[in-house]
């Protein structure tokens, strides 16, 4: 069965603390690997897309690796503004659906 | 400018009364798709259509149906709701066929059946 799994569930961060969130998926035959961000009272609003092993994104103070088994979320120096739920979501071959994990809630303090 | 709209964006209703949330995207895609996010469950497929007058189940589609007549609408259906109905619906839409695409995400309805 198809699986995704994020962690932490939540995780707290001084501003300017940098830290990784992960996600870790079992799936037949990895098409793609997407990471969204979502705000409160919002839809999913998309971050990254990732392909193959080894495949890095950046964007701002985000950047996303891959490698076969999973995936990290690294925050740099974080700002309140960055304070958000990250999920990640995968494609299997095949398959016309995205399987998403239950997310990491992230707070980011001044 | 680009988006995916739905309505309504909040809903209260009863047991057995049938409901429509509509969908509806400007931006030429292909394939839409509906999902139900639930806490400790994360966001689950519940139709979704590659193409006008094509569609098919997700994981949770029960109690649910779908229409696909117009390239830009995809309304999802309730005929008869339950309690177990109550979630945060969004609506989707990609490019072209496949998930293996960015998708894009309408605003959400988040709907209460009592």
């Amino acid at each position: 069965e198809d699986q995704v799994t994020q962690s932490p569930e939540a995780l707290r961060l001084q501003e300017g603390e940098s830290s990784s969130l992960n996600c870790s998926y079992t799936v037949s035959g990895l098409r793609g690997l997407f990471w969204y961000r979502q705000d409160p009272g919002k839809g999913p609003e998309f971050l990254f897309t990732l392909y193959s092993a080894g495949e890095e994104k950046e964007k701002e103070r985000l950047k996303a690796t891959l490698t076969k088994k999973e995936s990290f979320l690294h925050i740099t120096a974080p700002k309140p503004e960055d304070s958000a739920t990250y999920l990640c979501a995968v494609t299997p071959a095949g398959f016309q659906k995205l399987v998403f994990g239950t997310g990491t809630r992230l707070l980011v303090s001044p | 400018e680009a988006q995916v709209t739905q309505n309504p964006r909040y809903l209260i209703t009863v047991t057995g009364k049938k409901l429509t949330v509509t969908c509806s995207q400007n931006m030429n895609h292909e394939y839409m798709s509906w999902y139900r996010q639930d806490p400790g469950l994360g966001l689950r497929q519940i139709y979704y259509s590659m193409n006008v007058e094509v569609t098919d189940k997700g994981d949770v589609p029960e109690g649910y149906k779908v229409s696909r007549k117009e390239k830009r609408n995809f309304p999802l259906i309730l005929e008869s709701p339950s309690p177990n109905q109550t979630s945060l619906y969004f609506c989707a839409s990609s490019k072209r066929q496949g998930a293996i695409e960015t998708q894009y995400f309408g605003p959400g309805t988040r709907l209460l059946v009592l």
